[in-house]
């Protein structure tokens, strides 16, 4: 299996920040890499595809960067509707998730 | 409007047998990947598997195979998540998802809360 070990496992930001998420893949995977956000109650939604390419409708922003072993995913000028639990996922073979990460507004 | 729409929540014993399905509609069910990933109580994601169902192959985590079954039935559109016995330990919110062509799950179902008790 490939492990995705993602940091930090919780974080609480203020609105208007930037946010950073990393999530590291335990062998090179090139961009095979997404992000998700799950609110409590919700389906979890893709938010970006290939590493970086934002799905549709996703506000601009989100975004995402890396490739190979090392990935990023930032959020500047937090909302209030950001609260959630932000995950990274690879599909290079077998998908498998990131451990989630917990965003909340101080 | 493509969709996936789950069963309703269930509540079993351990030992019962179980069977959710989850239905799909708005694009083409037969060419299209659709699997299942768990979420246990204050847990993370946990991808299942995966199956195919133009040709019914299918895919599962290590940490699944052999607990689980998929299954679908491109007739109705309709995938489906069983269990023989069930333990316990399988408590969770379980979600049907579709795979995109190029990899990503673009779209999930909206849940079914799965509970075993005694």
């Amino acid at each position: 299996d490939i492990q995705m070990t993602q940091s930090p496992s919780s974080l609480s930001a203020s609105v208007g920040d930037r946010v950073t998420i990393d999530c590291q893949a335990s062998q090179d995977i090139s961009n095979y890499l997404n992000w998700y956000q799950h609110k409590p109650g919700k389906a979890p939604k893709l938010l970006i595809y290939a590493a970086s390419n934002l799905a549709t409708g996703v506000p601009s922003r989100f975004s995402g960067g890396g490739s190979g072993t090392d990935f990023t995913f930032t959020i500047s000028n937090l909302q209030p509707e950001d609260v959630a639990t932000y995950y990274c996922q690879q599909y290079d073979y077998l998908p498998t998730f990131g451990q989630g990460t917990k965003l909340e507004i101080k | 409007e493509m969709q996936l729409v789950q069963s309703g929540a269930e509540v079993k014993k351990p030992g019962e047998s179980l069977k959710i399905s989850c239905k799909g509609s708005g694009y083409s069910f037969s060419t299209n990947w659709i699997g299942w990933v768990r979420q246990m109580p204050g847990k993370g994601l946990e991808w299942m598997g995966i199956m195919y169902p133009g040709d019914s192959d299918t895919r599962y985590s290590p940490s699944f195979q052999g607990q689980v079954t998929i299954s679908a039935d491109k007739s109705i559109s309709t995938a489906y998540l069983q269990w023989s016995s069930l333990k316990a330990s399988d408590t969770a919110m379980y979600y049907c998802v579709k795979r995109d062509s190029s990899g990503p799950f673009d779209y999930w179902g909206q849940g079914t809360l799965v509970t075993v008790s005694s």
